[in-house]
């Protein structure tokens, strides 16, 4: 099994649909982060969390929620989804030391 | 705040050429970490190295090797006698004090035969 799963793997969705893209680690990290890829833009931070109680916004988190429901599981909520969310989202996990372990990706496609 | 930038957005060369890709940063933490990872055409990302911020001694592994100079906040990465299989988009990352990871915008390489 994957150390970092993300589902679901692609999704497409409505305009003002709410969806929620969840990952879970076997790695017993305290650290998780979400992030969205878009062609040209790289790897830009959502959300990050360095615990259950502590969840902290990164570059571009208006438009998303997350929600930290143990120290395994971190999902990213679109309240209502808009075209310009379509990208690439990785989750990624961390102990604050070594490298950060990503997910697969979840492709979204908001039309 | 952190920043990474990683200016050559696209290069191509031909099989058997090396091949630098650069790397600066900003971060005003005294400790910090440096990654760098390669996505390839599949989509996955594949951790390369890491450098904390004291070793800025240059690494060599295989092919590939990286340059660290706290002086000009450069974090280069060179790949000697390229291959196809090289292809893919790099990335280059700052983690800083307060954790929060930060990545360059990418530089895609095509290798050619």
């Amino acid at each position: 099994d994957a150390d970092v799963t993300q589902t679901p793997r692609n999704r497409i969705t409505k305009t003002g649909k709410r969806i929620m893209l969840e990952c879970s680690q076997t790695k017993g990290h305290d650290r998780m982060y979400w992030y969205r890829q878009d062609p040209g833009l790289g790897l830009r931070l959502i959300y990050y969390s360095f615990d259950v109680k502590d969840i902290n916004k990164g570059e571009i988190s208006d438009g998303y929620s997350v929600s930290r429901q143990a120290q395994a599981k971190f999902s990213l909520s679109l309240e209502s989804a808009i075209p310009n969310q379509t990208a690439l989202y990785f989750c990624a996990t961390s102990d604050g030391i070594t490298e950060a372990f990503f997910g697969q990706g979840t492709r979204l496609t908001v039309v | 705040a952190q920043k990474v930038t990683q200016a050559q957005t696209e290069i191509s060369v031909v099989e058997k050429e090396d091949v630098t890709l650069d790397c600066v940063y900003e971060t005003r933490d005294t400790t910090y970490y440096l990654f760098w990872y390669k996505q390839p055409p599949s989509g996955e990302l594949v951790f390369l190295i890491r450098r904390n911020s004291f070793d800025e001694q240059n690494e060599i592994s295989g092919r590939y090797s990286w340059n660290f100079q706290k002086s000009t906040s450069s974090f280069n990465f060179t790949i000697t006698a390229s291959q196809v299989v090289d292809s893919a988009v790099y990335f280059c990352a700052l983690r800083g004090y307060n954790n929060d990871m930060r990545f360059g915008a990418g530089t895609r390489l095509t290798v050619k035969p």
